[in-house]
């Protein structure tokens, strides 16, 4: 079946550091592919998406961009703050009726 | 605020008991997805609702069961509970009856179920 597979965390770095979260996925066909973010005490929001191979999503100066060739959507940014801290979940939809599929999330802690 | 409403916010109650989380999706959307969120499961896909009518189910026990009304809010109820069921459950509501291109899922801020 389809699955979404981020590096383990948690991921420590200091502010203005550049990150990089790994999400490889296994899903046949054209999935759409999201990173979803969640904020303590908080549910999740959507923070960029890509639909096609190669498209490239963007949003609050992260970046992803969709690889079909090496099935990844490794999430970017390069200088984290302190309010970035957050888990951040990578995600994929297939065609079909089938629901957005998670990884089990990156804990990401910034510190000043 | 994402506009879907759960609640409770907190729940605390005994095995062998049974509860029922409540959700309200964004005005206008039809589609209500639930979630289960573990330590070490991850975010699991239970059950989907579009329009009222079942659209896919996930990994959801027998013991758990959810409906859509017609005003298209949301129940999920969980019976006979166990100490493994304690999770955050989350609701999400989409106004497609698939999120993609153009449309996206939007989570409430979930029910923490704590089964003592």
């Amino acid at each position: 079946g389809d699955s979404v597979t981020q590096m383990e965390g948690p991921v420590t770095l200091s502010e203005e550091a550049f990150l990089t979260i790994n999400c490889t996925y296994t899903a046949t066909g054209y999935p759409s592919l999201f990173w979803y973010v969640q904020y303590p005490g908080e549910g999740l929001q959507l923070l960029l998406k890509a639909t096609k191979a190669d498209d490239k999503g963007s949003n609050k100066g992260f970046e992803a961009t969709y690889r079909k060739e090496t099935t990844s959507f490794h999430l970017e940014k390069g200088s984290v703050q302190v309010s970035d801290s957050a888990v951040y979940f990578c995600a994929l939809i297939r065609s079909g009726n089938t629901p957005l599929v998670f990884g089990k999330g990156t804990r990401l802690s910034v510190i000043a | 605020d994402s506009g879907v409403t759960q609640t409770p916010k907190h729940l605390i109650t005994a095995t062998g008991q049974r509860v029922t989380l409540r959700c309200s999706p964004r005005s206008g959307d039809l589609s209500v997805y639930w979630y289960q969120q573990s330590l070490d499961q991850g975010l699991q896909f239970l059950i989907q609702y579009y329009n009222g009518e079942e659209r896919a189910k996930g990994n959801i026990l027998e013991r758990f069961s959810a409906q859509q009304f017609p005003d298209l809010h949301s129940e999920l109820n969980l019976s006979s509970l166990e100490l493994g069921d304690s999770a955050l459950y989350f609701c999400a509501s989409s106004v497609a009856v698939k999120v993609g291109a153009g449309t996206e899922a939007f989570f409430g801020q979930g029910t923490r179920l704590t089964v003592v």
